[in-house]
């Protein structure tokens, strides 16, 4: 089946301990990219990803890290998470071949930092 | 730079027809999506408009109107499934790589 998967689905933790969830997508999409959603503010990208080594700041980078060794991963990493860190993330990913940017979201990841 | 414009909530009846509005000022865009999103679950994609004109989906059609900077979904025959938040986005120009979500429309259906 087709589709975008992320780990943890929730996570509770503590400010300053470092972690990392995961994404991977199996439709050999180039692009793909992280949203957090937060009440009354919608869906703002963090980082986003052209091809493999390729990743670039979207809205809201600050105190977030990604990499893209592998096309199908595509992982958000929070060095010294903090209470403001807390949302719903989302992972993307988008084929490059239809002309527009349909993107395909993971089930997303419920993320608390106390 | 961009701003998108949409209802916070609307109620509609089932089997109804409702209209969600999608209003944007940007310095320009490549096209135009809608998104549902159930309570809970991952934003799907409904549509993208790339031209002026309405673009017809089964019980859901989507039209963009660039020289007024406004969209609109619309939703027949309502069903209770469709009670969801809806997306508005733009692609800016030149930009293929970003999406630019309004804040989406909550839409409650009643029986």
């Amino acid at each position: 089946e087709a589709q975008v998967t992320q780990n943890p689905r929730y996570l509770i933790t503590v400010t300053g301990k470092k972690l990392t969830v995961t994404c991977s997508q199996n439709m050999n999409h180039e692009y793909m990219s992280w949203y957090r959603q937060d009440p009354g503010l919608g869906l703002r990208q963090i980082y986003y990803s052209m091809n493999v080594e390729v990743t670039d700041k979207g809205d809201v980078p600050e105190g977030y890290k990604v990499s893209r060794k592998e096309k199908r991963n595509f992982p958000l990493i929070l060095e010294s998470p903090s209470p403001n860190q807390t949302s719903l993330y989302f992972c993307a990913s988008s084929p490059r071949d239809r002309g527009y940017n349909e993107q395909f979201f993971g089930p997303g990841t419920r993320l608390t930092v106390l | 730079g961009q701003n998108i414009d949409q209802p916070t909530e609307m109620t509609a009846t089932e089997g109804a027809i409702v209209q969600i509005n999608c209003t944007y000022q940007t310095s320009g865009f490549n096209g135009l999506f809608w998104y549902q999103q159930h309570a809970g679950e991952a934003p799907t994609f409904l549509s993208y408009n790339v031209l002026d004109g309405l673009e017809e989906k089964g019980r859901f059609s989507s039209f963009l109107s660039r020289s007024k900077g406004y969209s609109y979904l619309l939703l027949k025959e309502l069903q209770m499934k469709d009670s969801a938040s809806y997306l508005c986005a733009v692609n800016p120009m030149n930009r293929d790589d970003k999406i630019i979500f309004g804040k989406g429309t909550r839409l409650h259906i009643l029986p």
